[in-house]
């Protein structure tokens, strides 16, 4: 079974220059969620998305992020314009609820530098 | 705020040797917990699960131990190998936040052969 893909694998832009980062989750999984992470740090959610449906954006800076999932299939995260604080990892995770509660699978993340 | 913690950063230990990491969590509405390796340059990488209505889990070398009076989290690693090696996050999800996972802040476990 593929896992989950995701591209570009790094990104160096310059701070308020725009950057798409796309994933394409494993196949059937419903769930879709982009997470921020910052060195030295756990992931933090930004966006969940069930199918093509936002479930929760709480977290998503929605000044400068923005997300889709038209088809309910892939996903791409927008930031226009980046600040220097964007820079991290960005991964993207997806799950079906019949592989138990909250079994996330991730992909292999996007780093993101902004100078 | 709620948070997932963990105790110690930073752990080394030899090979062979069994490692212990550490978790606290403040949410006591958590009813699910997750361990998660992180190698280097990829994304995590899942362990394994406990619910709160268990104490003890255990799978291929590891086991996770729950105490929901201390609000604590534990993985135990047997006989620790040099691929071991890896950044190790807990995460828990809340009874009201079905799906959403909230992570510490990771310990790095270093093998030396």
């Amino acid at each position: 079974e593929a896992g989950v893909a995701q591209s570009p694998r790094y990104k160096i832009i310059e701070k308020r220059q725009s950057v798409a980062f796309w994933c394409n989750p494993i196949s059937g999984h419903a769930t879709l969620y982009w997470y921020q992470q910052i060195l030295g740090q756990g992931p933090k959610l930004l966006i969940q998305f069930q199918n093509n449906g936002v479930v929760d954006d709480s977290q998503l800076p929605k000044d400068r992020f923005s997300a889709e999932r038209l088809k309910g299939v892939d996903s791409t995260l927008k930031i226009q314009p980046a600040k220097l604080e964007d820079s991290a990892v960005y991964l993207c995770a997806s799950r079906t609820p019949g592989q138990g509660r909250n079994t996330q699978y991730f992909g292999p993340g996007t780093r993101l530098t902004v100078l | 705020g709620e948070s997932v913690g963990l105790h110690l950063p930073t752990l080394s230990v030899q090979e062979g040797d069994n490692s212990i990491i550490n978790c606290a969590y403040s949410n006591s509405a958590s009813d699910y917990f997750i361990w998660y390796k992180q190698e280097s340059g990829k994304g995590p990488q899942f362990i394994i699960d406990i619910r709160s209505n268990m104490d003890k889990r255990q799978g291929q070398r590891v086991t996770v131990l729950l105490n929901k009076t201390v609000k604590h989290l534990s993985l135990q690693i047997a006989a620790t190998q040099p691929g071991d090696s890896a950044v190790y996050f807990c995460a828990e999800a809340g009874g009201t936040s079905y799906g959403k996972l909230t992570f510490g802040q990771g310990t790095i476990l270093t093998v030396h052969p």
